[in-house]
């Protein structure tokens, strides 16, 4: 069956550092890949989408890397914050067509001061 | 600020009530979605729209329906309310899955008793 996992327990890093977390899917055949930010008690909120041909692509302090061979993506954030502590939510789209979006389950991440 | 507006962000229901959750987008979105999110899992799809009184049952319809009347407005009716319904409901829209991702509204923190 279908599966997208995400690392379930929580990561905890040190102010400044890089965070980086993982995203990896099996039995699916993704055209895009997204990255979302929730905060608790909140919806998600869109932050980046890469494409099946494209191998890295960065917004400000966010780099996602998408690869197709390892079936794996992922997430950093550098020069983390406090305020970037949030669950992180990755989410496949399929390549048939349509909206088909599996999401993953997020990993929640604690930036400490 | 393009906005999803869901009704309510607590509803606390008696088992057998039908519930009605209502959302609006401002963004003229032709696809609307209704997700639920349970601890440990990630977000099912329960029904979508691509359009005006067009309809597509998600991955768990059971025990749910939608009412699409209106182009910026989707509702998600339980018909009868169940414990096993309490759960995060988060309303989405989105335009091509090619460039861009969901926008979700806050969510409805629904209990049943």
């Amino acid at each position: 069956s279908q599966k997208i996992e995400q690392n379930s327990e929580a990561l905890n890093i040190q102010e400044g550092k890089t965070a980086t977390l993982t995203c990896n899917y099996t039995n699916y055949s993704p055209a895009y890949l997204q990255w979302y930010r929730q905060d608790p008690g909140r919806g998600p909120v869109f932050l980046l989408l890469i494409r099946e041909n494209e191998k890295e692509k960065r917004k400000e302090r966010l780099k996602v890397t998408f690869d197709t061979t390892l079936k794996q993506s992922l997430f950093h954030i550098t020069a983390s914050q406090p305020a970037d502590s949030a669950t992180y939510l990755c989410a496949l789209d399929s390549n048939t067509g349509g909206f088909k979006t599996i999401f993953g389950a997020g990993t929640r991440l604690f930036v400490k001061a | 600020d393009v906005k999803v507006t869901q009704s309510s962000r607590y509803l606390v229901k008696r088992t057998g009530e039908k519930v009605f959750l209502e959302c609006v987008q401002d963004m003229d979105h032709e696809n609307m979605f209704w997700y639920r999110q349970d601890p440990g899992l990630g977000l099912r799809l329960i029904y979508f729209s691509y359009d005006v009184k067009m309809k597509e049952k998600g991955d768990i319809p059971e025990g749910y329906s939608v009412s699409r009347e209106k182009k910026e407005r989707f509702s998600l009716i339980l018909e009868s309310a169940s414990t096993n319904q309490t759960s995060m409901y988060l309303c989405a829209s989105r335009t091509s899955a090619d460039t861009y991702g969901y926008t979700f509204g806050s969510g409805t923190r629904l209990t049943v008793v």
